[in-house]
């Protein structure tokens, strides 16, 4: 059973422009949910999406948005990039059906999106 | 405002050591606290911890949760090189929020 893909898995950008990350789920899995990690802050919540609906979302500003289509692929878009957007943007999908995804808590995680912004 | 905090943020051991790392929370409407194990990129699932007490285990590894003390642990016996890895602690709130704590850093040494 393949895992969560995520795409790309490096990229660099610089200021003012904008970037759309990809992730694939686990096959059944219909939950995916995002997050961000830097050294500074750790791991933050970004957005939760089941059925093509935001079930949930973290306190990030509105240049960070995302959508999932029918097959439960999932895209995330930051425009207008800032330097404290470089980090690693980690997806990751749930079989649970309850909101967030959480009820047992296991979330599978994909590798990640490295995001360097110049 | 809702946080979790684990300490300490790195730990250095010998193999066969034992290690307890900690994690404590402040969340409003609390629901379950969680353990990862970052190796590389993506971290996997050790645990889910719900009621206050009742230890989980799995191999080397077990956790508690004390829901009056506001906190948890995770414990590994005999300790192993590919034990090496960052630890992340995740509160669950009844909203569905999950707030992640910064990791603590093992590093096993053969």
């Amino acid at each position: 059973k393949a895992g969560v893909t995520q795409t790309p898995r490096y990229l660099i950008k610089t200021r003012g422009q904008q970037v759309t990350l990809s992730c694939s789920p686990i096959s059944g899995h219909r939950s995916v949910s995002w997050y961000q990690q830097t050294p500074g802050q750790g791991l933050q919540f970004l957005f939760e999406y089941f059925s093509e609906t935001q079930r949930n979302k973290g306190n990030f500003p509105g240049r960070f948005s995302g959508r999932q289509f029918s097959n439960s692929r999932s895209e995330m878009n930051v425009s207008t990039l800032e330097l404290g957007d470089s980090a690693l943007y980690l997806c990751a999908s749930s079989l649970d059906e309850t909101s967030g995804g959480l009820n047992t808590g296991e979330l599978f995680f994909g590798e990640g999106s490295r995001l360097t912004v110049l | 405002e809702d946080k979790v905090v684990q300490s300490p943020l790195s730990l250095v051991v010998h193999e066969g050591d034992t290690v307890t790392l900690n994690c404590s929370y402040e969340v409003t409407n609390f629901r379950s606290l969680l353990w990862y194990k970052q190796e590389k990129k993506a971290p996997t699932f050790l645990f889910m911890l719900t009621s206050s007490g009742i230890e989980k285990k799995s191999g080397r590894l077990s956790s508690i949760l004390d829901k009056k003390e506001l906190f948890s642990i995770l414990n590994i016996t005999a300790t192993q090189t590919g034990d090496s890895a960052v630890y992340l602690c995740a509160a669950l709130n009844r909203d569905d929020k999950i707030i992640f704590g910064k990791g603590t850093r093992l590093h096993i040494l053969p």
